[in-house]
């Protein structure tokens, strides 16, 4: 099994400032690896996957890099809007999919 | 626009079976495209796999969940359903219906809003 951890828990970040979201994954995964975004009472909306690359409509202030085990997802410049909690997903492992616990984006 | 919808109870007693439908608009159930699934999120936690489908066939579960779980499609109505037997409090979570991206790539494109579901007798 493929646990993926993510750090920190908390990010407290000004409007504006960059944030730097880590995941980690327990084992390599190459670059199958998704981010999401999910809001207080929504459900989760894809942003990123095979790493690096945006979903649909996405912004391009939302950047993801990384291979193997260790992954970032950047957000160049926070908007009120980015104001959530991130997951990382690794699919390397399909039919199996595992998600990481979570970063909580708030404002500083 | 693929959407989806989950529906069902929302309280459940312990040891019976919880059982949620998700309905397809936009799409056919049985297109070659998709894989459908279930995802769930006890309060306050991070997000788990259930289960997926593919193109109302062949099913897969998280190994966690597989004595429990049954995953199935009904064509005629474009709905594909969770069965989750034995249920514990520890079943208590939102439950979302997901598609994964066209093609098989195993990322949950379009998700449903989600229907919350509590274990308690």
């Amino acid at each position: 099994e493929i646990v993926m951890a993510q750090s920190p828990a908390t990010l407290s970040v000004s409007p504006g400032d960059r944030a730097t979201l880590s995941c980690r994954a327990s084992q390599t995964i190459n670059r199958d690896l998704a981010w999401y975004q999910q809001k207080p009472g929504q459900a989760p909306r894809l942003l990123i996957y095979a790493a690096s690359t945006r979903a649909t409509g996405v912004p391009a202030r939302f950047s993801g890099s990384g291979s193997g085990t260790e992954f970032t997802l950047t957000i160049s410049s926070l908007q009120s809007e980015d104001f959530a909690v991130y997951y990382c997903q690794e699919y390397n492992n399909w039919p199996s999919l595992t998600f990481g616990g979570g970063t909580k984006v708030e404002i500083k | 626009q693929l959407q989806l919808q989950e529906s069902g109870p929302g309280l459940v007693k312990p040891s019976e079976t919880l059982s949620l439908t998700c309905t397809v608009s936009g799409a056919s159930i049985n297109s070659d495209n998709y894989f459908w699934g279930w995802i769930r999120q006890p309060p306050g936690k991070t997000l788990e796999w259930i289960g997926s489908n593919y193109n109302g066939g062949s099913s897969f579960y998280n190994p966690s969940l597989e004595s429990r779980v049954t995953i199935s499609a009904d064509s005629s109505r474009n709905q594909f359903s969770l069965k989750l037997r034995s249920v514990t409090a520890a079943d208590t979570a939102a439950y979302y219906c997901v598609s994964l991206m066209p093609g098989g790539l195993p990322v949950l494109d379009v998700w449903g809003k989600g229907t919350t579901v509590t274990v308690s007798s």
